[in-house]
This record gives C-alpha cells, structure tokens and sequence, in this order.
C-alpha cells in the first residue's frame, strides 16, 4: 500500500474555501486516489475518488497533481458540518482493503 | 448513498462476558463486511475481512478465536467479542460493500462503542 502524508490538523473559517492535501508519492500506476472522512463519534464516510483527472461531486472537489504523487481535497465553503478527520487512501479499484493513516482533523471556525 | 447499521450503537459489560455487535447493510447485498477498531485518539485499524459464505481473514495480531466473525448472509455479519477484557474497550466499525459499491467503495455503520468494566 502507498503510504500517504498529510498535515495532523488545519483550521478553516466558516464559509471559506478549504485545501486538504495529501502526499502519496509511493503511488502505484493502477492506484485510485480515495478520500474518506470521519465526523465525531462516528464511522467513516465516502468523500470522492479519482484516478488522474480532477473530479467534482456535490460533497468536493478532489484535484490531482500531474505526476499524481499528490492530491489535494477542496471543500468550497466550510460548514460547521465539515469538522471531521479527512482520511486520504491509495488504493487499487479492485483491492479489498481500506488502509487509514492517521488523517487530518479539520476544524471549522464559526 | 448505500446505509450499514449496527447494534448495539453501545454497550457496557463486565470483564469475562460475550458481547455480540451486528452490522446489517439496509439497502443492498454486501457481498464483503469489514470490521474496523478504533482507539481513543487513533486512527482506524482493520480486523477481519469476511465475504459471505465463507470464513473471515483476520489481520495479524488479531486472535480468530476471541473475534468471532459470521458473515451467513448477504446483509448481516457479527462479531462476537468472547471473553472481553477491559482492553477491548474500543469503537467497533463495520463497513460493507457490495451492488451499490460502483467503485469499490465501502459504506461503513455508525459505530460501536464498548466498554468492559
């Protein structure tokens, strides 16, 4: 499994644009780019996925480096909601197993 | 979205007792459950893999025989903590995934918390 890097925690204002990045630069070819994220007391929940290009979906945006060693999650306005770790994860389409470093926990500032 | 329950969402029990916890996936077939642990502060580690119908694979390091995983359907698996320890004290998680996992993607359930006193 590729492993991953990202910062332990980041703040964001309420309202403002968020940029979650992730290091992952073990990569493998076949990798897709997962990105989970936990609120409180909870379980896990799927963000977006992405393999090369750069994918939107109505929770965020997920934007791929080039030589795909990085990525970076985007949530366009930071809600109170949006306070939880985020969680990125290589990952083959076909593997069976969901590895979890240790994420970034985000903080939301009203 | 694809929804996973489990139950009990808590449960406290004493030291030397069994405690089973059930994951159900409400809206579609889960033909793989995986159940996650999850320590104060700590990330998520997974356990044990199980596809329905057959035998659970357990992650290194965790006893097959104290983690007892059954997976007889396509919607329900359990996990039997047998003869828990206050060290077993942990936030459950199972995850499913199956016909509405377009990508591979697990849905996972709420979360169990047990406390063996």
């Amino acid at each position: 499994d590729a492993k991953t890097t990202q910062p332990n925690s980041m703040e964001s204002n309420e309202e403002e644009p968020v940029h979650l990045p992730c290091n992952h630069s073990t990569i493998s070819g076949t990798d897709y780019i997962h990105w989970y994220r936990q609120l409180p007391s909870q379980g896990p929940e799927y963000v977006i996925h992405g393999l090369t290009s750069n994918v939107n979906n109505r929770m965020a945006s997920l934007a791929i480096a080039e030589d795909r060693k990085s990525s970076t999650l985007i949530l366009h306005r930071a809600t109170l909601r949006d306070a939880a770790v985020y969680y990125c994860i290589p990952r083959g389409l076909r593997a069976n197993n969901l590895f979890f470093g240790t994420g970034t926990r985000l903080t939301v500032i009203p | 979205g694809a929804v996973v329950s489990q139950h009990p969402s808590r449960v406290i029990c004493k030291s030397g007792t069994s405690v089973k916890i059930e994951c159900r996936s409400l809206d579609f077939q889960a033909t793989t459950m995986f159940w996650y642990r999850q320590f104060p502060k700590q990330s998520l580690m997974l356990m044990a893999t199980s596809n329905e119908g057959s035998k659970a694979t357990y992650e290194q390091g965790v006893e097959k025989d104290k983690f007892l995983i059954n997976h007889a359907s396509l919607t329900l698996s359990t996990l039997t903590v047998t003869s828990a320890h206050p060290e077993d004290s942990s936030f459950y998680i199972c995850s499913a995934r199956g016909s509405k996992s377009r990508y591979g993607e697990q849905f996972f359930g709420p979360g169990t918390r047990l406390t063996v006193l």
